[in-house]
């Protein structure tokens, strides 16, 4: 089993749409997790870290289900500005080791 | 604006050639990143750095090399060891000591491409 899995897409969806994105880890002792989005041929751009409680920023909302070891990025009202690709990214160990795991990626296209 | 830069942006070597990638970041953060990325594939880690004058081999460090003499800079080098070198680097770094600790931020990027 990959250390972090996601769904690769693509979703192409309609202006407007809600999507959903999931991924699970395999580490139960995670630590941190978060989201970037990747523009095509762009670096990666930290989009939102994930809390245990859940978090949400403007149209888009994080939530951790340690139970189920996976984390979940809901998007509303989705833009033509939101089509890339959004990376899953797990630290894995307590401590000092500073070392993530970077899923391979769900692609998202918004389409007019 | 505070950041951090790669160069070149485009690099292109003949087989067998060494060459080094350059990496500068004025965040005062204490670590670095250098990973690469292929099409199709997530990234995946070469080296890091926690520290000055201190430096981990990642996932993939065969056929690279690195320094941390300064905390800004962290330059990789991608010799002819390297088996298949034409990628996409990407230099990052975070604050341990912050309290976004394990963020990381990434440069632009160099496309290095092995003619």
């Amino acid at each position: 089993r990959k250390e972090v899995e996601q769904d690769p897409g693509p979703f192409n969806v309609p202006e407007g749409a809600t999507v959903a994105f999931n991924c699970t880890y395999s580490n139960s002792a995670s630590q941190s997790f978060f989201w970037y989005r990747q523009d095509c041929r762009k670096e990666p751009k930290l989009l939102m870290s994930v809390y245990s409680s859940g978090n949400e920023d403007g149209r888009f909302t994080a939530q951790l289900n340690r139970a189920s070891q996976y984390i979940s990025l809901l998007i509303r009202d989705s833009k033509l500005s939101d089509s890339a690709t959004y990376l899953c990214v797990v630290k894995p160990n307590a401590g000092n080791n500073r070392k993530l795991i970077w899923g391979l990626g769900t692609s998202l296209g918004v389409n007019p | 604006d505070g950041g951090i830069t790669q160069s070149p942006k485009y690099l292109f070597r003949k087989e067998g050639q060494n060459v080094t990638l350059s990496c500068e970041q004025n965040l005062n953060h204490d670590a670095m990143y250098w990973y690469r990325q292929d099409p199709g594939q997530g990234l995946r880690l070469i080296y890091y750095s926690q520290i000055v004058n201190d430096f981990q081999k990642g996932d993939i460090a065969e056929g690279y090399s690195v320094s941390r003499e300064k905390k800004e800079s962290f330059p990789l080098t991608v010799t002819s060891a390297q088996k298949n070198p034409t990628a996409f680097y990407l230099c990052a770094s975070s604050n341990p000591s912050g309290g976004a600790k394990d963020t990381q931020y990434f440069g632009p990027g160099t496309r290095l491409t092995v003619l």
